[in-house]
């Protein structure tokens, strides 16, 4: 099986501008997580969709979001970018949302915002 | 404090040495997971542990419930070892992923 691909791997954008990051699961998975980790607070859960529902969500500004489609492929946008906002971007799939359930990372997506 | 502990924040080993990776967390939880992270930026998933004790190869992770506490043992290490390990809980009450700093382990030959 194919393994969690996300697009683009790498991103320079500006300030004020919006990011759209892509995260496709491994096929069968309905779960995907999105992740951002700054070396100055490390990783940081985004939110969680299952089933195209936004199953669960961390403690970010609205400017975040994200949807999840009909074949599980998952989207997140940030809009009106801050320099803070500069991360790497991971999202991960597993088949369920169980407790029990491994997640698989993606490569992730590197975000510059100049 | 953060809510995951883990220490120490890095590591140098000579290859062969027993490695020792520890976390503390101060939430209740569901599961608890090991992840590897090497530069460049993947992750990949060693365990996941909501009790007891996982061996996977040269990789051995324990979790004491009421002590909230797991450790991560790395026994003959090697260079290839090297890589930051991640401790993450799974919140009980609110089902979030928290994660830990991360340990940097160089091993040199």
């Amino acid at each position: 099986k194919a393994g969690v691909t996300q697009t683009p791997r790498y991103l320079i954008k500006t300030r004020g501008q919006q990011v759209t990051l892509s995260c496709s699961p491994i096929s069968g998975h309905r779960s995907v997580s999105w992740y951002q980790q700054t070396p100055g607070q490390g990783l940081q859960f985004l939110f969680e969709y299952f089933s195209e529902t936004q199953r669960n969500k961390g403690n970010f500004p609205g400017r975040f979001s994200g949807r999840q489609f009909s074949n599980s492929r998952s989207e997140m946008n940030v809009s009106t970018l801050e320099l803070g906002d500069s991360a790497l971007y991971l999202c991960a799939s597993s088949a369920g949302t169980g407790f029990q359930e491994t997640q698989y990372f993606g490569p992730g997506t590197r975000l510059l915002v100049l | 404090k953060n809510e995951v502990e883990q220490s120490p924040q890095n590591l140098t080993a000579q290859e062969g040495e027993f490695i020792t990776i520890n976390c503390s967390y101060s939430v209740g939880i569901s599961a608890l997971h090991w992840l590897q992270q090497h530069p460049g930026g993947g992750i990949v998933s060693l365990f996941m542990l909501s009790s007891g004790k996982k061996k996977h190869g040269r990789l051995i992770a324990t979790i004491n419930i009421q002590e909230k506490h797991s450790s991560l043992h790395i026994t003959a290490s090697h260079p290839r070892d090297s890589a930051v390990y991640i401790c993450a809980v799974r919140s009980y009450n609110t089902d979030k992923l928290i994660f830990g700093t991360g340990t940097r382990l160089q091993v040199f030959p």
